[in-house]
């Protein structure tokens, strides 16, 4: 059975910095792409970054661009996000979620941007 | 980006009863459109992938259709644990953009 383990999530003010972690089971994770999708208080999806399956590419919204970076180890078949210098609206829970069709996410983890 | 509109936001429903929720892409999407139903506290759980393939252990009420830009997911006969909330997918083109949602609710 594929899971997917989000953590990391929590109250961070703003400017500072927190790290996502996402752990996968039940599937080959060094065959596959992963993506983080976020999903502000009361308000849709949005694709955030996604890593090809050996690391080598990475994508990134325009609005985390340069803040966010996205990396995996495979050895351990856990993903991450490191977020960098914060914003009240990078307020959101977190997913990780494989991707090539999105079809496994994780629960998710919150992350509240607050002073 | 490609924009998804997705309607309607709110449904109120009658266990029973034959629902359609629609989703307009701003282009042609290839039908590269999923579903997914979400439940408070929940991971998304996908429903139909590439507009009218079942997920595996989906029951068989919940279908899609669609071509182009325009997209349905209908579930035929709700039930008590379909009272959820759902979202469309697009991944025809990079990155993948969703629906806004449309919450389901016990009439």
């Amino acid at each position: 059975e594929v899971q997917l383990v989000e953590s990391g999530g929590g109250l961070v003010q703003p400017g500072r910095s927190m790290k996502l972690s996402c752990a996968a089971s039940g599937f080959t994770f060094s065959n596959y792409g992963m993506a983080w999708v976020r999903q502000a208080p009361t308000k849709g999806l949005e694709w955030v970054a996604t890593i090809s399956y050996d690391g080598s590419s990475t994508y990134y919204r325009d609005s985390v661009k340069g803040r966010f970076t996205i990396s995996r180890d495979n050895a351990k078949s856990t993903l991450y996000l490191q977020m960098n210098s914060l914003r009240s609206e990078d307020t959101a829970t977190y997913y990780c979620t494989r991707d090539g069709g999105f079809a496994y996410w994780g629960q998710g983890t919150l992350v509240t941007v607050s002073s | 980006d490609i924009q998804m509109t997705q309607s309607p936001s709110f449904l109120s429903a009658s266990v029973g009863d034959r629902v359609t929720i629609n989703c307009k892409a701003s282009q042609n999407i290839n039908k590269y459109l999923n579903w997914y139903q979400q439940k408070l506290g929940e991971a998304p759980k996908r429903l139909i992938y590439n507009t009218n393939n079942l997920q595996t252990g989906i029951p068989s009420r919940f279908s899609g259709s669609g071509s182009g830009t325009d997209y349905t997911l209908t579930i035929s006969s709700l039930q008590p644990e379909d009272f959820a909330t759902y979202f469309c997918l697009q991944h025809n083109s990079f990155p993948g953009t969703f629906g806004a949602g449309t919450k389901l609710e016990l009439k």
